[in-house]
């Protein structure tokens, strides 16, 4: 096990609606990406938060934004949810130095109907 | 052109069989590279990290080519418990952070 824990596990939400994420960082794991992943394709780099900002942004619209806690841990909050946002919303924590070596909670599947 | 691309496979090869996976990259300031394991519907797990020198870790041997942009890793004595999704992840730093990955190589081995 990683150490890295997202909540909830599954999640079914209705078109226009907003969902909030939940993960909690690695042991010492100061940085915290958030990664989408649809059926069939590799996790698509939403955001990173270092330091409660932001700092670095996939191509991904402003509806999605996150925070980061002073506890490391962080949330990705999805507002007027469409039905392409269906997928697996992945967390990850490092430590900002050493090796760039991710770790990767279960994730969440959302389901937008 | 994808950022980092991979074949998707699947890859179909008998247990005991040698299989080997390339990757290709298309920023040459790429700084970090990485092998993780994905089982059906579970997270992504590190595999390994790939080193200029290549690096080995049991059967998993991992290679770097900059000049070509191109990563390989390569399995030996191919294993039931190996049949996965293996994606190639690249990352580099410019304004922020990025971790870019590959849509992943799918490994079948069978008895």
């Amino acid at each position: 096990e990683t150490g890295v824990t997202q909540s909830p596990t599954h999640l079914i939400k209705t078109r226009g609606q907003q969902v909030t994420l939940r993960c909690s960082s690695q042991s010492g794991h100061n940085t915290v990406s958030w990664y989408q992943q649809a059926l069939g394709q590799g996790p698509q780099f939403i955001f990173q938060y270092y330091r409660e900002e932001e700092n670095g942004r996939g191509n991904f619209p402003p509806r999605f934004s996150g925070l980061q806690f002073p506890n490391y841990s962080s949330e990705l909050n999805v507002n007027a949810l469409e039905l392409d946002d269906s997928a697996l919303y992945l967390c990850a924590s490092r430590s900002a130095s050493g090796n760039h070596e991710q770790y990767f909670g279960p994730g969440t599947r959302l389901t937008v109907t | 052109r994808k950022e980092v691309e991979q074949d998707p496979g699947p890859f179909n090869v008998p247990e005991g069989a040698t299989v080997a996976f390339n990757c290709t990259y298309s920023n040459s300031a790429s700084q970090s590279f990485f092998w993780y394991r994905q089982d059906c519907r579970k997270e992504p797990k590190l595999l390994m990290s790939v080193y200029s020198s290549g690096n080995e870790d049991g059967r998993f041997t991992a290679q770097l080519n900059r000049a070509s942009q191109y990563i390989s890793l390569l399995i030996r004595d191919s294993k039931l418990s190996d049949s996965a999704t293996y994606l190639c992840v690249v990352a580099w730093m410019d304004s922020s952070y990025k971790l870019i990955f590959g849509s992943g190589t799918r490994l079948l081995v069978r008895p």
